[in-house]
């Protein structure tokens, strides 16, 4: 059974500092894989998602994350904190064969240190 | 950008009643599914819908839960007789592919809070 593990359900950070937000997956063949941004009382937003076109994935608001195929990794980071970026992040892996069946992580929560 | 709209954002009901959930999805969008999140827990999946049929579900989407979309703009998602443990924030979502084109996302609405007291 395909599943992500997120390591750290809560990461501070200064402003203007290095995010990096770690996810491994476990998945028997070649996995999609995406993050998720949830901002307080709203929906699940797509950041990025993997689907090997390319190994490095660019997303919105200055997020990438590289899948690492030896390291079963998918960490996500941005160079520089802004405030804004203060939100609870999820991974998450394609598990349906024919529709956008996900299997979530547990969450981390990013906090923004002024 | 489209939004997938979800109503009511907060629904309270009595253990045992009956509880209909209701989404409008994005217009042109062909995939519709329901996940829910347990305060403190994991979103997970319950059901996925296409061509006016399930396509897949979780072993969560029990004989207690069905989807309809009634009317062409609608997607439900009915609890029939609701437990406490049912209690979650409830998100729709809709996607105009499977997921696996590049250019493809699933979209959420912002969620339905149901407490089951």
């Amino acid at each position: 059974a395909q599943s992500v593990t997120q390591l750290g359900s809560h990461v501070s950070v200064s402003e203007g500092a290095l995010v990096l937000l770690r996810c491994n997956y476990s998945s028997s063949v070649p996995p999609y894989l995406f993050w998720y941004v949830q901002y307080p009382n709203q929906g699940l937003q797509l950041l990025l998602k993997y689907t090997s076109a390319a190994t490095l994935v660019k997303g919105i608001n200055g997020f990438e994350a590289e899948f690492k195929k030896s390291e079963t990794s998918f960490h996500l980071t941005k160079p520089s904190a802004h405030m804004s970026d203060a939100a609870e992040y999820f991974c998450a892996v394609r598990t349906g064969a024919g529709s956008y069946q996900l299997t979530f992580g547990k969450g981390t929560k990013l906090s923004v240190i002024p | 950008e489209p939004e997938v709209t979800q109503t009511p954002s907060h629904q309270v009901t009595q253990m045992g009643q009956e509880v209909i959930l209701r989404c409008v999805p994005i217009s042109n969008h062909l995939y519709f599914y329901w996940y829910r999140q347990i305060l403190g827990q994991k979103v997970e999946f319950l059901v996925s819908f296409y061509n006016n049929e399930i396509s897949e579900k979780s072993e969560i989407f029990d004989d207690q839960f069905s989807v309809e979309r009634p009317d062409g703009s609608n997607f439900t998602l009915k609890i029939r007789s609701t437990k406490l443990e049912d209690s979650a924030m409830y998100f729709c979502a809709s996607s105009r592919g499977s997921g696996t084109a590049t250019n493809e996302k699933l979209f959420f609405g912002s969620g339905t809070q149901l407490s089951v007291l």
